[in-house]
C-alpha cells in the first residue's frame, strides 16, 4: 500500500504571496490532517478534513485554508504569507473513528521558506 | 487546554545500552491516548508506541516500552539495546478520546533529540 505523499518537498516564497501544498493520503484513508512544524518545535495541528469538510481546527488564522477532494487527497492554502509561516508542513491521514483510537500515517512534509 | 512537556532537549546513549526519554502532560480528561513518535532526518513522523489511558498495563513494542504513570501524568519511553538507527528526534504526543470533532488532533511536545554513539 502507498503511504502519504506530499508535494512540493521544498519551496521558497516571498512575504505576501500565496502558497498551495498538496497531499495524497494513504490508500483507504479518508481523513486528512495538516500540521505546522516550526524549526526546533513539535508539530502544531492546523485542521482536519473528513468527507471534504473541515471538522476540526487549531489556533490558526483564516488565511490558512484547505480542501479535500473526492479521492481524499487534500490541499493546504496559505494566503498573505508572513515570515513566521516558514516551517515544515506535515500531512497525516487515517481512517475515521469516533474516538482517538485511529493511527495517523504522516508524510515527509513540505518545507516552506518565506523571505 | 492540554499540554505536553519534554524537558530533555537532547540525550545520548551508547549503542546496545538503554535510554529513557521523559514526558509529562497536563489534562483534565480521564480518557485519552498517548504516543511516542520518531522523526528521523527524512522528516517523516513514525509511530513508535501507543498507550491507551484506560489501560494500566504499560505498552511494549519490541525494544521500546513505556512507563505510564496516570496519576503523575508521566509517560516515559525506554529504548533497550539501542541501535544506530534509533538516532532521531522523539516526540511525545497526546490525543483526546472524547467523541467527535478533530479526532486526529495530536498535541506534541517540543521533542528530544537522541544521539546513539557507536
Amino acid at each position: 500500500e502507498t503511504g502519504v505523499t506530499q508535494s512540493p518537498t521544498h519551496l521558497i516564497k516571498t512575504r505576501g504571496q500565496q502558497v498551495t501544498l498538496r497531499c495524497s493520503s494513504q490508500s483507504g484513508h479518508n481523513t486528512v490532517s495538516w500540521y505546522q512544524q516550526a524549526l526546533g518545535q513539535g508539530p502544531q495541528f492546523i485542521f482536519q478534513y473528513y468527507r471534504e469538510e473541515e471538522n476540526g481546527r487549531g489556533n490558526f488564522p483564516p488565511r490558512f485554508s484547505g480542501l479535500q477532494f473526492p479521492n481524499y487527497s487534500s490541499e493546504l492554502n496559505v494566503n498573505a504569507l508572513e515570515l513566521d509561516d516558514s516551517a515544515l508542513y506535515l500531512c497525516a491521514s487515517s481512517t475515521p473513528t469516533l474516538t482517538g483510537a485511529n493511527v495517523l500515517t504522516f508524510g515527509a512534509g513540505s518545507r516552506l521558506t518565506v523571505l | 487546554a492540554q499540554t505536553v512537556t519534554q524537558s530533555q532537549p537532547e540525550m545520548s546513549v551508547q549503542e546496545a545500552e538503554t535510554v529513557t526519554l521523559s514526558c509529562t502532560y497536563d489534562t483534565s480528561e480521564s480518557d485519552y491516548y498517548l504516543f511516542w513518535y520518531k522523526q528521523p532526518p527524512s522528516r517523516q513522523m513514525i509511530l513508535v508506541i501507543r498507550q491507551e489511558a484506560y489501560k494500566q498495563q504499560n505498552a511494549t513494542e519490541n525494544r521500546f516500552s513505556v512507563n505510564f504513570q496516570k496519576a503523575a501524568k508521566s509517560f516515559s519511553l525506554k529504548i533497550s539495546d539501542s541501535q544506530l538507527g534509533d538516532a532521531a528526534m522523539y516526540f511525545c504526543a497526546y490525543r483526546s478520546a472524547s467523541g467527535g470533532g478533530a479526532t486526529n488532533k495530536l498535541i506534541f511536545g517540543t521533542g528530544t533529540l537522541l544521539a546513539v554513539q557507536p
